[in-house]
């Protein structure tokens, strides 16, 4: 069972450049988030989604886009990459009311 | 949408001691309430979780309150050990209707056991 599975770990980008994160979990959870974590900061909420085919925003959604075609996976999309997209994000996923599992994290870097 | 204030933001203690860790929260629907554990360069990790027809909660050296009249709900930790250092999160499941069920973080407080 590998639970929530994010790819890639470390990333760097260059200004307006572009990328995915990927996030898959295994645990058939309806909700998945996708969060950003500054450092010593808490975690941010950029968009979350409640079932395939319905996502939302979250407190941070600008510069982000999302897609949830299916049950396992939430991929984030950057466009035109900032510095201040550097961060580590975080994918999420959970039953409604029940335990939020995390994926390891991806660190990005925007130079 | 839901709002969590979180307080402390950092809490040092010696070893031995309590800790309590305090949250308000904005959503008078929300009805769950996990607290999370976060080790340097690690991913977050439920350590323990209420839900609204609950006020109380105890696994071991660790309980959560809720009071649900207030919107606030407390970690305490007791008999702290230094492996218990860590930045701890709390959290608010929100309402369906009025925050789309989403799950929003607290700003997070830094704990320090000393030995």
């Amino acid at each position: 069972n590998a639970g929530v599975t994010q790819t890639p770990k470390f990333r760097i980008l260059k200004i307006g450049q572009s990328m995915t994160l990927q996030c898959a979990q295994d645990m058939n959870h309806n909700y998945m988030y996708w969060y950003r974590q500054d450092p010593g900061m808490g975690l941010k909420l950029i968009y979350y989604s409640v079932g395939a085919g319905i996502t939302d925003k979250g407190e941070v959604p600008n510069g982000y886009n999302v897609s949830r075609s299916t049950t396992e996976d939430f991929p984030l999309r950057l466009e035109l990459a900032a510095p201040s997209q550097t961060s580590v994000y975080f994918c999420a996923s959970s039953w409604p009311q029940g335990e939020a599992f995390f994926g390891q994290g991806t660190r990005l870097t925007v130079v | 949408g839901e709002n969590v204030e979180q307080h402390p933001s950092t809490l040092s203690v010696q070893e031995g001691d309590s800790a309590v860790i305090k949250c308000t929260y904005s959503d008078s629907a929300s009805n769950y309430f996990p607290w999370y554990k976060q080790e340097l360069g690690k991913r977050p990790q439920l350590i323990i979780d209420i839900r609204s027809n609950v006020g109380e909660k105890k696994d071991q050296r660790i309980a959560v309150t809720l009071n649900k009249t207030a919107k606030h709900f407390s970690l305490h930790i007791t008999e702290t050990q230094p492996e218990d250092s860590a930045v701890y999160f709390c959290a608010a499941e929100g309402g369906k209707e009025t925050s789309g069920s989403r799950l929003t973080f607290g700003e997070g407080t830094q704990l320090t056991v000393n030995p």
